[in-house]
């Protein structure tokens, strides 16, 4: 069974970092990319970043381009969101999912909410 | 960037009975491999998104055949047949064709 748990959303000042992880089981995680998907309160559905299986090549929307780095470690199976310069527009619930261009498996989701 | 238009917004539906949700891309959601990554995924209260069909017309596993999507290039459509309660929730369609990825608003699926 596909399993994927976020962790290490929470409360964090406006310019603050967080970082994010996704721990994978129940599929090979190296033979897949991986995305990152938020959900602000209330509201729809938005891409934040996308990984490819190897980890060499990486896609941001502009929204985030230059304050998040997605990144992975295959080892231990865990996708990484790095949120730098954190907004209150950040505030919002991060999904893991699982790639490309379908995403079939979501995790539970991480709440960060961005808030001095 | 692609946008997705997605009506209505809200619906009504009485248990048992039909209901069709649009969504339009402003641009083709045909890829250069020939696919067309469009995919519909509900959010039920209180849980993660949950994917039903995807590439237009393809269930995703243990989706129930009375969920079926069709439609090409720009305009889709997702029907929803002998609703039951469990069906109620959000619906957004997204699309994997370009980036950036992006999704519809959503349409709310409510009991009339």
């Amino acid at each position: 069974e596909v399993q994927l748990v976020e962790s290490g959303g929470g409360l964090v000042q406006p310019g603050r970092s967080l970082k994010l992880s996704c721990v994978a089981s129940g599929f090979t995680f190296n033979n897949y990319w991986m995305t990152w998907i938020r959900q602000a309160p209330g509201k729809g559905l938005e891409w934040v970043a996308s990984i490819t299986n190897t980890g060499g090549s990486t896609y941001y929307p502009d929204s985030v381009k230059g304050r998040f780095t997605i990144s992975r470690d295959n080892a231990k199976s865990t996708l990484y969101l790095q949120m730098n310069s954190l907004r209150s527009e950040d505030t919002a619930t991060y999904y893991c999912t699982r790639d490309p261009r379908v995403f079939a498996y979501w995790g539970q989701g991480t709440l960060v909410t961005v808030s001095s | 960037d692609v946008v997705m238009t997605q009506t209505p917004v809200s619906m009504s539906v009485s248990l048992g009975g039909q209901v069709s949700i649009s969504c339009r891309s402003s641009q083709s959601l045909v890829h250069n491999n020939g696919n067309t990554y469009l995919s519909w995924y509900i959010q039920k209260p209180s849980q993660s998104p949950q994917l039903l069909i995807y590439k237009v017309s393809n269930r995703f596993s243990g989706i129930s055949d009375r969920f079926s999507g069709s439609g090409s290039g720009t305009d889709f459509t997702l029907k929803i047949s002998r609703v039951e309660p469990d069906d109620l929730g959000v619906y957004y369609c997204g699309q994997g064709t370009q980036y950036p990825n992006t999704f519809g608003a959503g349409t709310k699926l409510e009991l009339k």
